[in-house]
């Protein structure tokens, strides 16, 4: 069984430019969610994808925006990059609506933005 | 507005027993997760509480009192790989998973 994975491990952007992260889903799992965490907090929910819809979004600005794949697998998108930005994005799977499903995590895209 | 609240930091003796707790006041629960997360690594989980009670799993076990917002996660024989940050995150009436800070917990030989 494939566990999830995320592509790249780290980025380096700046200021104003865009960035797409990438997340393959652990085998058998339908559902993609994404979290931002900050050094030393918990992560934040930016929002997540069933079946190729998105199915709930936490606080974000819609310039995250997200995607899903026929294969479940799902692309994070952040346009205009601020100095914020700079966090581990975490891509977590799981089989089902969501609703109460166990999350697995990849390994996460440490984004800094200069 | 939500929150969850679990110490900063806590410190352990290698073959100890550590109880890590979890207060939370959020918009509805559909249960509550703790984590255990290495650093620079992913969360892994640990375990999933639902109902009031305890829930043992070997080394590990964690208790939900729903009526006092309130969880704990119990570890037992404390060895030094479990040198980790446990983040408690609850699911709220929208689904979605509020998380603590999380407690980094320092075992000492």
């Amino acid at each position: 069984e494939t566990g999830v994975t995320q592509s790249p491990t780290h980025l380096i952007k700046t200021r104003g430019q865009q960035v797409t992260l990438r997340c393959s889903s652990q085998s058998g799992h339908n559902t993609v969610s994404w979290y931002q965490q900050a050094l030393g907090q918990g992560p934040q929910f930016i929002f997540q994808y069933y079946r190729e819809e998105e199915n709930g979004r936490g606080n974000f600005p819609p310039r995250f925006s997200g995607l899903q794949f026929p294969n479940y697998s799902s692309e994070l998108n952040v346009n205009a990059l601020e100095l914020d930005d700079s966090a581990l994005y975490l891509c977590a799977s799981s089989y089902g609506d969501g609703h109460t499903d166990t999350q697995y995590f990849g390994p996460g895209t440490r984004l800094t933005v200069l | 507005g939500q929150n969850i609240d679990q110490p900063t930091e806590m410190t352990a003796t290698e073959g100890a027993i550590v109880q890590i707790n979890c207060t939370y006041q959020t918009s509805g629960f559909n249960g509550l997760f703790w984590y255990q997360q290495h650093a620079g690594e992913a969360p892994t989980f640990l375990s999933y509480n639902v109902l009031d009670g305890l829930e043992e799993k070997g080394r590990f076990s964690s208790f939900l009192s729903r009526s006092k917002g309130y969880s704990y996660l119990l570890l037992k024989e404390l060895q030094m790989k479990d040198s980790a940050s446990y983040l408690c995150a609850v699911m709220d009436s929208n689904y979605q998973l509020i998380w603590g800070a999380g407690t980094k917990l320092i075992i000492k030989p």
